[in-house]
């Protein structure tokens, strides 16, 4: 697999391997953490999300993880497929106030068959 | 269905001209966000309500913009002498308190 931070727009993977999706956030306040995926033309689609008491959460070939000291969520994707490809984003909220969610960059993740 | 629903999903329209969009929300969510997107970007946060409570507005939302969510239910978003900066896809989702945040497929705005 290969990891990259979300100042490079785009992550090209080989169908098959893990994928992994680097994102830094920037409220320390943040407690509770959501990543999209965003296909063309579509509205934002819940992968998985992850509060602020836990560091890592398992979906259905998603991983999360956590690590607030230095303000750090990734996402893996397991056996990464063509359907995988899309736009994913991370997003930060602080439920305690406001609760305004905040859009990381987004990366472009493409699977090669 | 039971989504968020957003109408229209495409709005073409003259410099100049007024718009609406309307979204429904998933059925009992009491929080309701407008966002805005443009190619390449992600999502940016223009306002938010709690029932039908207006409770934080962006400084992107001009003047020209305005959301109502009269009964606590659907919501929508009005745009005055549309501008061709205005273009752009126009996101809604809705959360129960604190919860997971869910988005609909939006409504593109095209300003000619």
């Amino acid at each position: 697999g290969e990891s990259v931070g979300l100042h490079l727009p785009t992550l090209s993977v080989q169908e098959g391997d893990n994928s992994i999706i680097n994102c830094a956030y920037s409220n320390s306040a943040s407690d509770y953490f959501i990543w999209y995926k965003q296909e063309s033309g579509k509205g934002p689609q819940f992968i998985i999300d992850i509060r602020s008491n836990m560091d890592k959460r398992q979906g259905q070939r998603v991983t999360v993880l956590l690590n607030k000291t230095v303000k750090h969520l990734s996402l893996q994707i397991a056996a990464t497929q063509p359907g995988d490809s899309a736009v994913y984003f991370c997003a930060e909220i602080y439920t305690g106030a406001n609760s305004k969610l905040t859009f990381g960059k987004g990366i472009t993740l493409s699977v090669r068959p | 269905d039971t989504g968020v629903s957003q109408n229209p999903r495409h709005k073409i329209t003259k410099r100049g001209q007024n718009v609406t969009f309307r979204c429904d929300p998933i059925s009992e969510h009491n929080r309701l966000y407008w966002y805005r997107q443009t190619l390449g970007q992600g999502p940016e946060f223009l306002t938010y309500f709690q029932n039908e409570a207006q409770l934080e507005k962006s400084r992107l939302l001009s003047d020209r913009f305005s959301a109502e969510r009269p009964k606590g239910s659907f919501s929508t978003l009005e745009i005055q002498r549309t501008e061709q900066g205005d273009s752009a896809m126009y996101l809604c989702a809705s959360s129960f308190s604190g919860q997971v945040i869910y988005f609909g497929e939006g409504s593109w705005l095209t300003v000619v």
